[in-house]
């Protein structure tokens, strides 16, 4: 059973730096992209980017490039998300999502994290 | 990258169908079938319903079937019932190992 288990709840000011996970189990993990999707408060499912373990080769939306940093360590089956400067714009919950394989290049994103609520407050 | 557009609400009586639509352009929608749909109730995290326009993953309901006509994917949802009351995202394949999504529509079951 693929499953994907992320890192608690964060509260943090802004300008902090922030990095949070997405260890994953149960599937091969460096032969799947897997990807992070944000969702605001009260509002709708974001696609930011997206990495394939094998290689790290990452992918991001253009709205989200420049903005976070997506990586994976495959060593030990975990995917992250990283900010250098949080803004209290950045909060949300953010979900991590492994992608299917679809010949060569990702499938639809098929099994989900529980999700990690981010607030960046003062 | 734009989101893609769906209905903001959509509603129906118990028993009764309901359709929600997913307009893209023909850089997403309309050059792949690869459109999948979620389903979110309040809380918890989003479930894929349907994958590539019309395929159901295991477990999931025959009530549910999707179909995609030139840039717009459909979610169809039959017979429907009160535990189908949640929002619903339509994703694409955009092409360069990226994906969008729509903006997300709230069914309610009256």
């Amino acid at each position: 059973e693929v499953q994907l288990v992320q890192s608690g709840a964060e509260v943090k000011k802004p300008g902090e730096s922030l990095k949070i996970s997405c260890k994953a189990s149960g599937y091969r993990f460096s032969t799947y992209w897997i990807g992070w999707v944000r969702q605001m408060p009260g509002k709708g499912l974001e696609w930011m980017a997206i990495i394939y373990p094998g290689d790290s080769n990452p992918r991001y939306s253009p709205s989200f490039q420049g903005q976070v940093t997506i990586s994976a360590d495959k060593s030990i089956n975990t995917a992250y998300l990283q900010w250098s400067t949080l803004k209290a714009s950045d909060t949300a919950m953010y979900y991590c999502a492994r992608h299917t394989d679809y010949y060569d290049s990702p499938g639809f994103p098929d099994s989900w994290g529980q999700g990690t609520l981010v607030t960046v407050s003062s | 990258q734009s989101a893609l557009t769906q209905p903001a609400s959509v509603s129906g009586s118990p028993g009764q169908s309901i359709t929600i639509s997913c307009t893209g352009t023909s850089s997403n929608v309309g050059s792949y079938n690869r459109v999948s749909w979620y389903q979110q109730h309040p809380g918890k995290a989003p479930k894929v319903m349907i994958y590539d326009v019309s395929k159901r993953p295991s477990g999931v309901s025959n009530r549910f079937s999707g179909s995609k006509s030139g840039n717009t994917a459909y979610l169809t949802i039959s017979g429907l019932q009160a535990e189908d009351e949640a929002d619903y995202y339509c994703c694409s394949y955009e092409g360069t190992k990226t994906f969008v999504f729509g903006g997300g529509t709230k069914l309610t079951v009256l």
